[in-house]
């Protein structure tokens, strides 16, 4: 069955650097890759999606790499802030209108 | 942006009693709804995919008589657990896809059955 794993539980950095969090997958590639983040007692929320042909993507401050050789993404918060202390979930979805199948999370703590 | 909402935000029952969750998409007309269910600090496990107008799938290892989901229209899918026991007491989460891309989270129901 697929795997998903985010390579560490807890990631703490300081306010101002960039923190870079590990999705690592088996098995077949999905058709696309999403990342979430989630607050204590909320629902995940959506930040960027990046599809199996696709290198890169960029949303201001975010940004998520695919490579589909090392069945790995990477997600990039750039220029970290106490505020985006939350819980990052990387998702994968092999077809449109099927699930996304969830990691564990990486709890991300900035500190100023 | 695409909205969902569920209700109610937390309950607390009675072991052996039933609660129904509502969740519904504000906004736009769901094609299918999913069904999760997140214990403290563990990842959001699937439960079942419903799509309206038919029977819900459920994942293995989910009973489908304790968890029941009807799905009457594209706004409006429901959870009821049945005779709730503690070990049921979680985090459940409902999400919706309009195209089958997206996907639409809601912002969860903690039930704690004592």
């Amino acid at each position: 069955s697929q795997k998903i794993e985010q390579n560490s539980e807890a990631l703490n950095i300081q306010e101002g650097k960039t923190a870079t969090l590990t999705c690592n997958y088996t098995n077949y590639s999905p058709a696309y890759l999403q990342w979430y983040r989630q607050d204590p007692g909320r629902g995940p929320v959506f930040l960027l999606l990046i599809r199996e042909n696709e290198k890169e993507k960029r949303k201001e401050r975010l940004k998520v790499t695919f490579d589909t050789t090392l069945k790995q993404s990477l997600f990039h918060i750039t220029a970290s802030q106490p505020a985006d202390s939350a819980t990052y979930l990387c998702a994968l979805r092999y077809q449109a209108g099927t699930a996304l199948i969830f990691g564990k999370g990486t709890t991300l703590s900035v500190s100023s | 942006g695409a909205v969902v909402s569920q209700h109610p935000s937390w309950v607390i029952c009675k072991s052996g009693t039933s609660v129904k969750i509502e969740c519904r998409s504000l906004d736009f007309q769901a094609t299918t709804m999913f069904w999760y269910r997140q214990f403290p600090k563990q990842s959001l496990m699937l439960m079942a995919t419903s799509n309206e107008g038919s029977k819900a799938t459920y994942e293995q290892g989910v009973e489908k008589d304790k968890f029941l989901i009807n799905h009457a229209s594209l706004t409006l899918s429901t959870l009821t657990v049945t005779s709730a026991h503690p070990e049921d007491s979680s985090f459940y989460i409902c999400s919706a896809t309009r195209s089958g891309y997206e996907q639409y989270f809601g912002p969860g129901t903690r039930l704690t059955v004592t």
